[in-house]
């Protein structure tokens, strides 16, 4: 199985820039896509969409959200970090099954 | 507009089983792949499984053994019916709508505690 790190938390002041990190024990791209994905969770929620394919916005999301990386190594950027960010980010890698997750990194408000 | 909601007892004896429907609306099921994931306190998301578009299924070997996933397109229900359940089974259980191409889950419903105890 491909395993997913990401750091347990991270705090950040508001108005400043979040960088979440996901690196993989295996390479996710195939034929050209990077089959990574993003997903925000607040408390009593379900996950939701971020970011899919490694650096595509979901729709309705903001464009304070943005993705990149490759191969083993991901990053989620918030930038400015508003108040409602306030959450766990996954990571979620569907290039191989089973399709696996990440242990979520905590944002936190400084 | 695109809806997902899960039903399920809420409360499952151990060694009993689970049984759980996801009853969908504003998509087709012969068009996406729908999916179940989990969230428990002990491993956190996990992948269980999903139904393709064309009814074939695919699981998570840590369940394989005694999960199942089928649907009925005429009522647009997806069911998940997992046997022989112990309390490290206890968690939310999500259906996700995912698609073919990207592969990712674009869609969740609330999601249904189910806690495994006698």
């Amino acid at each position: 199985d491909i395993v997913l790190t990401q750091s347990p938390a991270l705090a950040v002041s508001l108005g400043q820039r979040a960088t979440i990190s996901c690196k993989t024990n295996q390479n996710v791209d195939y034929y050209g896509n990077s089959y990574m994905h993003w997903y925000q969770q607040k408390p009593g929620q379900q996950p939701k969409l971020l970011i899919y394919l490694a650096s595509n916005l979901a729709s309705g999301i903001p464009a304070r959200f943005s993705g990149r990386g490759s191969g083993t190594d991901f990053t989620l950027t918030i930038d400015p970090v508003e108040a409602d960010d306030t959450a766990t980010y996954y990571c979620q890698q569907s290039r191989n099954l089973p399709n696996t997750f990440g242990a979520g990194t905590k944002l936190e408000l400084k | 507009q695109v809806q997902l909601k899960e039903t399920g007892p809420g409360l499952v004896q151990p060694t009993q089983t689970l049984s759980i429907t996801c009853t969908v609306s504003g998509f087709s099921l012969t068009s996406y792949y729908m999916q179940w994931v989990r969230q428990t306190p002990g491993k956190g998301l996990e992948w269980m499984g999903f139904i393709r578009s064309g009814g074939s299924t695919e699981y998570n070997s840590e369940f394989k053994s005694r999960l199942s996933i089928s649907r009925d397109t005429s009522k647009n229900q997806v069911f998940l019916k997992m046997n022989s359940l112990k309390t490290e089974d206890t968690g939310v259980y999500y259906c996700a709508r995912g698609s073919s191409t990207t592969r990712v889950y674009d869609y969740w419903g609330q999601g249904v505690m189910v806690t495994v105890s006698s």
